[in-house]
């Protein structure tokens, strides 16, 4: 079964606090997209990072980090130094067939608050 | 500026009727999506297209239907028969494997 879990519901963290959003997944293919996305107060989904699953490097990009672990299933996000326009919720996701980018699984998403 | 629109942005529907959700894209993306976000949960795929006048069923397609006679547009009827049909309703669009975009959403409510 393909599935992505975010044990976090919720977390709250005062502003320039470091804060790790935890995602999980399982597949059985071994060609697979894995993304995160931040959906704003507004509603829509904001694309943040894609990575495919031969590609086991960190990224960086500003401050936010992605650690992708092939043998534990995991792909989390962090956020050095938060801010308050950093609060959203925050979704992983899994795309299983290699050419179909937005048939997407979801995880149930984290709610990030960060209070000034 | 290229895009995603979904309208309404608010939508209302009384028991029994059918409502259609709209959703244009001028991005010129082959692929387009439904998902359907309920509170507490993540997107759950209704329907999805790959191209002009073929759409396959996603994980909850039943209650929903979807056309696709243009490339630009994939609106999303949501019918009587969908039982419980107040949700957060995304239309995303992509090329192939990379990432897909989203619209800002329709909020639909049952009265």
């Amino acid at each position: 079964a393909q599935k992505v879990t975010q044990a976090q519901t919720e977390i709250s963290v005062v502003e320039k606090e470091d804060v790790t959003l935890d995602c999980v997944y399982e597949t059985r293919d071994t060609t697979y997209y894995l993304f995160w996305y931040k959906q704003p107060p507004s509603g829509e989904l904001v694309f943040l990072i894609r990575r495919n699953s031969f590609d086991e490097q960190n990224e960086i990009s500003g401050r936010y980090s992605w650690n992708f672990q092939k043998s534990t299933s995991s792909f989390n996000f962090t956020i050095t130094a938060s801010q308050v326009v950093d609060s959203a919720v925050y979704f992983c996701a899994l795309s299983e067939i290699y050419n179909q980018g937005g048939k997407l699984i979801f995880g149930q998403g984290t709610e990030l608050s960060v209070k000034p | 500026d290229g895009g995603i629109t979904q309208s309404p942005k608010y939508l209302f529907r009384k028991e029994g009727q059918n409502v259609t959700l709209s959703c244009e894209q001028n991005l010129n993306h082959d692929a387009m999506y439904w998902y359907r976000q309920d509170p507490g949960q993540g997107l759950r795929l209704i329907y999805y297209s790959q191209i002009v006048n073929d759409f396959q069923k996603g994980d909850i397609a039943e209650g929903y239907s979807v056309s696709r006679e243009k490339k630009e547009s994939f609106p999303l009827t949501v019918t009587s028969a969908q039982k419980n049909p107040t949700a957060f309703y995304l239309c995303a669009s992509s090329i192939e494997s990379t990432e897909a975009f989203f619209g800002q959403g329709t909020r639909l409510t049952v009265v």
